[in-house]
């Protein structure tokens, strides 16, 4: 079954204790990325990967990093948690053709509280 | 930089209305147009896409058009349900950058 993992779905934590968000998918997809959604924002890209070592800043890369050293994993690391970073998060992935993506698919979200 | 806009924020329709939901965004070099649905909560699941070059795509009951010269596709929903209450997004695959437009979403409601 094609999948997009998640995890944890739930955190809740404290300002300034780094944690990671690990993100893998069973497709084989060239590209991944990372959004959060805030109510009255929408949905916001944070970063996102071409394929294997290759990353780049979506719209709203301050406060965290990624990595992409397998093409079916793509975490997504906040070095130094605030509270202006609760927010739900979504990995997604899809196939390229053409320079265009393809469907995309999402996980299911991880619910983060930065206390 | 590409903008995305959706209109209405929220709709609320009776069992077995047909609804349209639009969907513009003001830069029209796109490699696609996807739409997707969100129940609370939850993941976004794509519903369909269409590429440039295409003018509709129909999935059941779902019909989505694209008319990319004038920045605007419509997701048209026939004879709709209860269960198709959720939250409905469009995104565009820009040409000049590698990221995805989402627009902000239509809350639908369909009541019984």
């Amino acid at each position: 079954e094609a999948q997009v993992t998640q995890n944890p779905r739930y955190l809740i934590t404290v300002t300034g204790k780094k944690l990671t968000v690990t993100c893998s998918q069973n497709m084989n997809h060239e590209y991944m990325s990372w959004y959060r959604q805030d109510p009255g924002l929408g949905l916001r890209q944070i970063y996102y990967s071409m394929n294997v070592e290759v990353t780049d800043k979506g719209d709203v890369p301050e406060g965290y990093k990624v990595s992409r050293k397998e093409k079916r994993n793509f975490p997504l690391i906040l070095e130094s948690p605030s509270p202006n970073q609760t927010s739900l998060y979504f990995c997604a992935s899809s196939s390229m053709t053409g320079g265009g993506k393809n469907i995309q698919y999402f996980g299911a979200g991880t619910r983060l509280s930065v206390l | 930089k590409q903008e995305v806009t959706q209109i209405p924020a929220a709709l609320s329709v009776p069992e077995g209305e047909n609804l349209v939901l639009n969907c513009s965004f003001t830069d029209s070099a796109i490699y696609n147009l996807q739409w997707f649905r969100q129940d609370p909560g939850k993941g976004l699941t794509s519903l369909l896409l269409i590429q440039s070059s295409q003018r509709e795509q129909t999935s059941g009951r779902l019909n989505a058009s694209l008319d990319k010269s004038s920045g605007r596709s419509t997701l048209y929903i026939a004879a709709s349900q209860p269960g198709d209450s959720a939250t409905y997004l469009c995104a565009v695959d820009p040409v000049l950058n590698n990221d995805m437009r989402f627009g902000a979403g239509t809350r639908l409601t369909v009541k019984p």
